[in-house]
């Protein structure tokens, strides 16, 4: 079974720099997992969805390109985590941040259950 | 980047009522196109990849057809549990898109 989970902080207040993790379990993000990938989706309050980031097992990363140069996205498999940094925010990134599962490029096949991130002064 | 457009924005039905939610592509998907549902307060939920693949423990009463360019949702026999939030989601492209969203709500 896989399972996702994010953890992070829920307010971070403007210029600042966000990181959130992902915990995974079910897969590996390792050559025994060839093909996979896990990545970060957000949805700001009442809108829809927004790719932002994914990494695959073969350290291969994908940037939403408006976002490309703020975007950090990292793995550390000995953790079974994948970190999201996201510098200079602003209140437009409020938002609800989720890690997803992917088995195939550019797949989303499972979703964590999501993290609220609030930036305000 | 590709633009995914749904139709229509709100579909009011009765429970027992058939639903058909449309997804259209800016350039062809071939069949690269997912469907998820959004329950008020939940994360998405996956429930067609690749335009008429249901995913594991998805109910039968839900089914994707289309290719190219044009794609449909349709849920044969609407379950109270089905008034939620879908959209549709293109990987034909690496840069992921979503559509705005269709909005199933009770008639």
């Amino acid at each position: 079974q896989i399972t996702l989970k994010e953890s992070g902080p829920t307010l971070v207040k403007p210029t600042q720099t966000l990181t959130l993790t992902c915990t995974f379990s079910g897969f590996s993000l390792t050559l025994s997992s060839s093909g996979d990938g896990v990545g970060w989706i957000r949805q700001p309050p009442g809108k829809a969805l927004e790719w932002l980031a994914l990494i695959y097992w073969d350290d291969d990363t994908r940037y939403r390109p408006s976002l490309k140069d703020r975007l950090t996205i990292t793995k550390d498999t000995s953790k079974n985590q994948v970190v999201l940094t996201m510098t200079n925010m602003n209140p437009v990134d409020t938002a609800t941040y989720y890690c997803i599962y992917s088995a195939c490029p550019s797949c989303i096949n499972q979703w964590g259950q999501g993290t609220l991130v609030s930036v305000s002064s | 980047e590709i633009v995914l457009t749904q139709s229509p924005a709100t579909l009011s039905l009765s429970p027992g009522e058939r639903a058909t939610l449309s997804c259209r592509a800016s350039q062809t998907l071939s069949s690269y196109l997912a469907w998820h549902q959004q329950k008020p307060g939940q994360a998405p939920r996956l429930l067609i990849y690749d335009a008429s693949k249901r995913a594991a423990g998805v109910p039968s009463r839900f089914s994707g057809s289309g290719s190219g360019t044009d794609f449909t949702l349709t849920i044969s026999s609407l379950e109270p549990e089905d008034f939620a939030v879908y959209y549709c989601q293109q990987r034909r492209d690496w840069r992921i898109t979503f559509g705005q969203g269709t909005r199933l709500e009770i008639k």
